[in-house]
């Protein structure tokens, strides 16, 4: 079985530059996470939806990050436009979204993010 | 705020020793630990989870311990291998929550 797929696994911009990583989960996991990883640090998430609805996008810039997972299956995560700072990993996870009990997590490689 | 603390930051050992890393946390309110392993350029991969009323999980050679009372968590890796070298996440999550808050992880080199 497939696990997360993400794209592109590295992306070089120019600041003020737009980008968007796209990620899809493990066919059936409903639940779908963002998270950024900055170097030498562990992930912190930036958003999480359950099938197509955002049941927590407390940690998210809105002044310049969105993300969208219109069909409940694969998303986007876009940045417009990017800063310096937003140079990091940025990683997707899925899980099947079990209510109640322990709800593992699946990550993906993560797209590596470098804005110069 | 969950606060996540792993410690060291780095270890290397010559191969066949064991390894013994450390994961703390501020608030004991947990719903349960997992430690993940990530490798240069990859995702993490869950190594074990323990729940919040389990004490111990056990996977091959590797041995994991949770403390909830004094905030810690301990994970046993015996006799190691090159392969072993990788970095090591702690995560807790909250009582009944999603949410997985992260410690900074140990990066472990292990020498052949």
């Amino acid at each position: 079985e497939a696990g997360v797929v993400q794209s592109p696994r590295y992306k070089i911009i120019e600041k003020k530059q737009p980008v968007a990583f796209w990620c899809n989960p493990i066919s059936g996991h409903n639940t779908l996470y963002w998270y950024l990883q900055n170097l030498g640090q562990g992930p912190e998430l930036l958003i999480r939806y359950e099938n197509e609805e955002a049941v927590d996008d407390s940690q998210l810039p809105k002044d310049r990050f969105s993300a969208e997972r219109l069909k409940g299956v694969d998303s986007t995560l876009k940045i417009q436009p990017a800063e310096l700072g937003d140079s990091a990993v940025y990683l997707c996870a899925s899980s099947l979204g079990l209510a109640g009990e322990v709800d593992t997590q699946y990550f993906g490689p993560g797209t590596r993010l470098t804005v110069l | 705020k969950q606060e996540v603390t792993q410690i060291p930051a780095a270890l290397s050992v010559p191969e066949g020793e064991n390894l013994v890393l450390n994961c703390s946390f501020t608030d004991s309110a947990i719903y349960n630990l997992q430690w993940f392993r990530q490798d240069p350029g990859k995702g993490l991969t869950s190594l074990l989870l323990i729940q919040s009323s389990q004490r111990e999980q056990t996977s091959g050679r590797l041995n994991a311990s949770l403390d909830k009372s004094s905030g810690r968590s301990t994970l046993y890796i015996a006799a190691s291998q090159p392969g072993d070298s990788a970095t090591y996440l702690c995560a807790v999550s909250p009582t009944n929550d999603y949410k997985l808050s992260f410690g900074a992880g140990t990066t472990v080199t292990v020498r052949a």
